[in-house]
């Protein structure tokens, strides 16, 4: 089975600088990988996908994730975050089931707090 | 805005109390998801529809019985909750048959039991 690490449950950063949300994952075989915002009392919303291709994905309120298969990672960047960015992040890779059903592993979140 | 939409946003019931969550979606996905969210905690999946079948459940107790009646509308009956049942109940969607189709979620149902 699949499983998903995200190893920071909180990251505080300040308004404008750069911030990196760690993810790996481990598998065996292909992987499709997905990072999620949650804001307060709202569900989760789809920042950005990684199918195939260029490793360097990029979503939507600028941010972006490298997929990394040597070190199994797909941490999730944005150079300049604002106080808006303040929310849940979680990072999943989609399982096989049965009968063509897949379903989320997800990370355990990581939540940024943007400091003024 | 979201694409799928969930009703009633809030739901207070005693113990003994018989309600239905309702989760609706256009964008012609034919894989449906009922999940369960504790604070500060990644959703739990529960179940799965798949072309209006059931194809997971993750060992849900009888007490939550889902619903597809057609490939737009999903349902979750609830009968007999308990105190742990109060959480944050999302329903999502996604094209099926593909592992990388994204799911696309609704706001939720945030159900307290009294």
């Amino acid at each position: 089975a699949q499983s998903v690490t995200q190893l920071d449950s909180q990251v505080p950063v300040f308004e404008e600088a750069p911030v990196e949300l760690r993810c790996n994952y481990s598998s065996s075989v292909s992987v499709y990988l997905f990072w999620y915002v949650q804001y307060p009392n709202q569900g989760l919303q789809l920042l950005l996908k990684y199918l195939s291709g260029s490793t360097l994905v990029k979503g939507i309120n600028g941010f972006e994730a490298e997929f990394n298969k040597s070190q199994t990672s797909f941490h999730l960047r944005k150079p300049s975050v604002h106080i808006s960015d303040t929310a849940e992040y979680f990072c999943a890779v989609s399982e096989g089931g049965t009968s063509g059903t897949y379903k989320y592993i997800f990370g355990t979140g990581t939540r940024l707090k943007v400091l003024a | 805005d979201t694409e799928v939409t969930q009703t009633p946003k809030h739901l207070v019931m005693g113990m003994t109390n018989k309600k239905s969550l309702k989760c609706e979606q256009h964008m012609g996905h034919r894989a449906m998801y009922w999940y369960k969210q504790k604070a500060k905690k990644p959703p739990e999946l529960m179940f799965v529809y798949s072309y209006e079948k059931l194809s997971i459940n993750e060992s849900v107790p009888s007490r939550f019985s889902p619903e597809c009646p057609n490939s737009s509308l999903l349902n979750l009956h609830l009968h007999a909750l308990q105190p742990e049942d109060s959480a944050l109940y999302l329903c999502a969607s996604s094209q099926a048959g593909h592992s990388n189709q994204p799911q696309h979620f609704g706001d939720g149902t945030r159900l307290s039991i009294l």
